[in-house]
């Protein structure tokens, strides 16, 4: 089992709520990321980051923000939760030597 | 786009039967790797096979690389009921980034 952990596991949330999914790796990774998936869907990459102060946005425009204060922890924010947000959000982290990614349980956002 | 398409992208099976998945990519490539999701949970790392590459092997699993094709198969051999699971194939491009297909249903049936 890999050492990445996501909280909550699950959460429902009414509009316009500021909610922050929060990730941590005990690995020592520098590597970190939040993907977004759909049931039955592919991933799509969100936000990145290689290592602290360093973030990125991905490959699918989202409206959440990140931050990296510290190496093993890498939270995911919304400032205001719509019902489009819903869906399955999963963060995962790589050494810098070989990108194999580890993933969290993932969070599953239900937005009314 | 860089994202490996999975074929077929749902599959049932009999225990013991081997199963049989495809992905074919765009571009070039570093690496190519599978990855297992079981129901509602994150994603586990199968096995990466890298660009020089053509086959590697890792318990039950086998996996193939064609880069003159741009595809790729994993081969599950005598299939058990807690192999039933999505399947994903990522590949790694020049940007060091993994692009995911949308996965590969696979059902086994006891």
């Amino acid at each position: 089992e890999a050492d990445i952990y996501q909280t909550p596991r699950y959460l429902v949330i009414g509009t316009g709520k500021k909610i922050t999914l929060e990730c941590s790796q005990t690995m020592g990774h520098d590597k970190m990321y939040w993907y977004q998936q759909d049931p039955g869907m592919e991933l799509h990459l969100i936000h990145y980051s290689y290592g602290v102060n360093s973030t990125e946005k991905g490959d699918l425009s989202s409206e959440s923000t990140v931050s990296r204060i510290r190496t093993e922890h890498f939270p995911l924010t919304l400032e205001s939760a719509r019902p489009s947000h819903t869906s399955q959000y999963l963060c995962a982290s790589s050494s810098f030597s070989q990108n194999i990614q580890y993933f969290g349980a993932g969070t599953r956002l239900s937005v009314l | 786009s860089q994202q490996g398409e999975e074929d077929p992208q749902a599959l049932s099976i009999q225990e013991g039967e081997n199963a049989t998945m495809n992905c074919s990519y765009k571009t070039s490539i570093n690496n190519l790797q599978w990855y297992r999701q079981n129901s509602g949970r994150g994603l586990v790392h199968l096995i990466l096979i890298r660009s020089n590459e053509r086959e590697k092997h890792s318990g039950r699993l086998r996996v193939t690389l064609d880069t003159s094709k741009k595809s790729s198969s994993l081969l599950i051999t005598a299939s058990r009921a807690a192999d039933t699971a999505s399947y994903f194939c990522a590949t790694e491009g020049g940007n060091n980034r993994l692009a995911f297909g949308k996965g590969n249903q696979v059902v086994v049936i006891p």
